[in-house]
């Protein structure tokens, strides 16, 4: 079946650097979104992505939607403590409104 | 702001026990959804529903799975005969719109406990 895989599967930073993470499938997407889960909680969405190429920014995070349609990363900038969390791509392919999750990047930030 | 409410949060079943996780979609959204989230793992989608039918299912929403919108507003996910790897938490998502621009939002899920 489709997978999407994560990476970093975590990551360790100091408030104040900025973080990459990306996700990547060997199958084409025709929509990529970022979503945030904190602990207890369910997924929240960060950014939608519809279009190969698309960079959009929402406040100190920015994704990209990648040209081949089989990856998409998400930058933060300028961490704080409460972007603690875990980061989860999910795509969908054409005709369906299933979302495929990618496989999470466990994000800790310190001060 | 409109959210996904989900109940019980954490439900705890005796295995082969019938159980019936409530989700209330946001109010002018038509598209259902549930997903899974075994611990420690990503979140696997199980079921969409729209016009009171399922849209398309996984291999994991077999025969002791179903879901029904009983009225205007709920959505309920049944599980027939729980069984230990039933264990996981449960999401409710909804959206107002079908494929290329559906966004789906969820709710903060229901924990279910098979013992």
């Amino acid at each position: 079946g489709q997978q999407l895989n994560q990476s970093p599967q975590s990551m360790f930073i100091q408030e104040g650097e900025d973080v990459s993470m990306n996700c990547t499938s060997s199958s084409i997407f025709n929509t990529w979104l970022w979503y945030k889960q904190e602990p207890g909680e369910g997924p929240v969405l960060l950014i939608a992505l519809y279009k190969a190429g698309e960079l959009t920014s929402n406040g100190r995070l920015t994704a990209q939607f990648g040209i081949t349609r089989k990856d998409s990363f998400l930058n933060i900038s300028a961490s704080i403590p409460s972007d603690v969390g875990i980061y989860f791509c999910a795509g969908r392919t054409y005709n369906t409104d299933k979302l495929i999750f990618g496989t999470g990047t466990r994000l800790q930030v310190f001060p | 702001e409109p959210e996904v409410t989900q109940t019980p949060s954490h439900q705890v079943t005796q295995m082969g026990q019938e159980v019936i996780l409530r989700c209330v979609p946001i109010s002018n959204h038509l598209y259902f959804y549930w997903y899974r989230q075994i611990l420690g793992q990503k979140v696997e989608f199980l079921v969409s529903f729209y016009n009171n039918e399922i849209s398309e299912k996984s291999e994991i929403f077999d025969d002791q799975f179903s879901v029904e919108r009983p009225d205007g507003s709920n959505f309920t996910l049944k599980i027939r005969s729980t069984k230990l790897e039933d264990s996981a938490m449960y999401f409710c998502a909804s959206s107002d719109k079908g494929f290329a621009k559906n966004i789906q939002y969820f709710g903060a899920g229901t924990r279910l406990s098979v013992l």
